[in-house]
């Protein structure tokens, strides 16, 4: 039981380049959600889903896209990269039904635009 | 206001020293809390997790949840070097929303 897999674990794009953050989960949950963290910032939900083919947005999911079309994936799309997207991106899931509400992470990526 | 409180600290114990962290809230409809720790450079790690009001144990770890004043604290007793991280504290409410809602981390280190 890996619990949320996160790749790549480090990535430098240059300003206007695309790229996709994986996340895997294999607990089954239905509820999968990302995040990122800046430095005194505290974690900002960027998107989530409340199950495969369900998506909606968070506090702050300009510049980004997601989709889900199986239970365990769920990516996250960052389209023309800017410097104000270098931050960590954490992935969680979380059961949210019956007495388990708790939410899981993954390890993280680590994301510089420059 | 934050819906979320957390004194960004940082905090330095001694080692040994009984650690108390805290968290108040503003939403009522919070029902379920969760404590994390996260080490430098790596993802929040769940450590507890407690429904509603009252205390939950687990080894050096005491959760404990007081929903009538929204406060929430994490006590750990002897502390440990090892204990060194950002504590974050999360909580949701169960059947009004599917999000998460997290304090800005207390950033601990326990002196050897």
């Amino acid at each position: 039981n890996a619990g949320v897999t996160q790749t790549p674990k480090f990535r430098i794009l240059k300003i206007g380049q695309s790229m996709t953050l994986q996340c895997t989960q294999d607990m089954n949950h239905n509820y999968m959600y990302w995040y990122r963290q800046d430095p005194g910032m505290g974690l900002k939900l960027i998107y989530y889903s409340v199950g495969a083919g369900i998506t909606d947005k968070g506090e702050v999911p300009n510049g980004y896209n997601v989709s889900r079309s199986t239970t365990e994936d769920f990516p996250l799309r960052l389209e023309l990269a800017a410097p104000s997207q270098t931050s960590v991106y954490f992935c969680a899931s979380s059961r949210r039904g019956g007495s388990s509400y708790e939410q899981y992470f993954g390890p993280g990526t680590r994301l510089t635009v420059t | 206001q934050k819906e979320v409180e957390q004194d960004p600290g940082p905090l330095s114990v001694p080692e040994g020293a009984i650690v108390s962290l805290n968290c108040t809230y503003s939403n009522s409809a919070f029902q379920y809390f969760m404590w994390y720790r996260q080490y430098s450079r790596k993802g929040p790690e769940l450590l507890m997790y407690t429904y509603s009001s009252g205390n939950k144990e687990d080894g050096r770890f005491t959760a404990q949840v007081d929903k009538s004043s929204k406060y929430i604290s994490l006590f750990i007793r002897d502390s440990q070097p090892s204990d060194s991280a950002t504590y974050l504290c999360a909580m949701t409410p169960l059947n009004t929303g599917n999000q998460f809602y997290f304090g800005t981390g207390t950033s601990l280190t326990v002196i050897p």
